[in-house]
């Protein structure tokens, strides 16, 4: 079964501190692994896409890891500021990106 | 670039009645349209997948005659909630991905139309 996983449900952290955020898949044939940031009453943002020939990208203070072999990813925030409380979202796509799987999404609060 | 548009941003409704919601991609030709719908505190649910000049695939449950959806043109799809009920109050958002070979193939999210029922 097609599905995606993400690691912590919610996460509460205080501004200037880093985390990490986990994503598990499991599609076949992989794609690519995308992370979106969703504001409240917004639409999703890209952050990052990999495909499985990438193991790390960054976009300023966010970097995804993927593993293709565990077929994991995870999100790093670096000295997170207030503006990253929003819900991560992981998205695996398959079938040379004709479809895809939605993550539940990790909500992150900073606080300061 | 690959901006996506959705009109209206908020709407409230009474129920019974039907709600047009549109999506645009503005400065891109979207071949496929997505629509998504999102309740408080979760991911987003596909409902369908909308291709130009086409008849949209609903997802599993999702009712084809209560949620019309037309994509008359490479940069314009419609998603019209019919007999809207209370229970059909949710965060519908839209996404448009590009020609294959000739921009963004990749998803970009609109900004979500939120809908509410009386």
């Amino acid at each position: 079964k097609n599905q995606v996983e993400q690691s912590p449900q919610s996460l509460i952290i205080l501004e200037g501190k880093n985390c990490t955020l986990q994503c598990n898949y499991t599609v076949s044939p992989f794609s690519n692994l995308r992370w979106y940031k969703q504001d409240t009453g917004r639409g999703p943002v890209s952050l990052t896409i990999m495909t499985f020939s990438e193991n790390t990208k960054s976009n300023g203070r966010y970097t995804a890891t993927l593993d293709a072999d565990t077929k994991q990813s995870s999100l790093h925030i670096t000295a997170s500021q207030l503006s990253d409380s929003a819900s991560y979202i992981c998205v695996a796509s398959f079938n040379y990106g004709q479809n895809f799987v939605f993550g539940p999404g990790t909500r992150l609060s900073v606080l300061p | 670039g690959a901006v996506v548009s959705q009109h209206p941003s908020w709407v409230i409704c009474k129920s019974g009645t039907s709600v047009k919601i549109e999506c645009r991609s503005l400065d891109f030709q979207a071949t496929t349209m997505f629509w998504y719908r999102q309740f408080p505190k979760q991911s987003l649910m596909l409902m369908a997948t909308s291709n130009e000049g086409s008849k949209a695939t609903y997802e599993q449950g999702v009712e084809k005659d209560k949620f019309l959806i037309n994509h008359a043109s490479l940069t314009l799809s419609t998603l019209t909630v019919t007999s809207a009920h209370p229970e059909d109050s949710s965060f519908y958002i839209c996404s448009a991905r590009g020609i294959p070979g000739t921009g963004p193939y990749e998803q970009y999210f609109g900004p979500g139309t939120r809908l509410t029922v009386t």
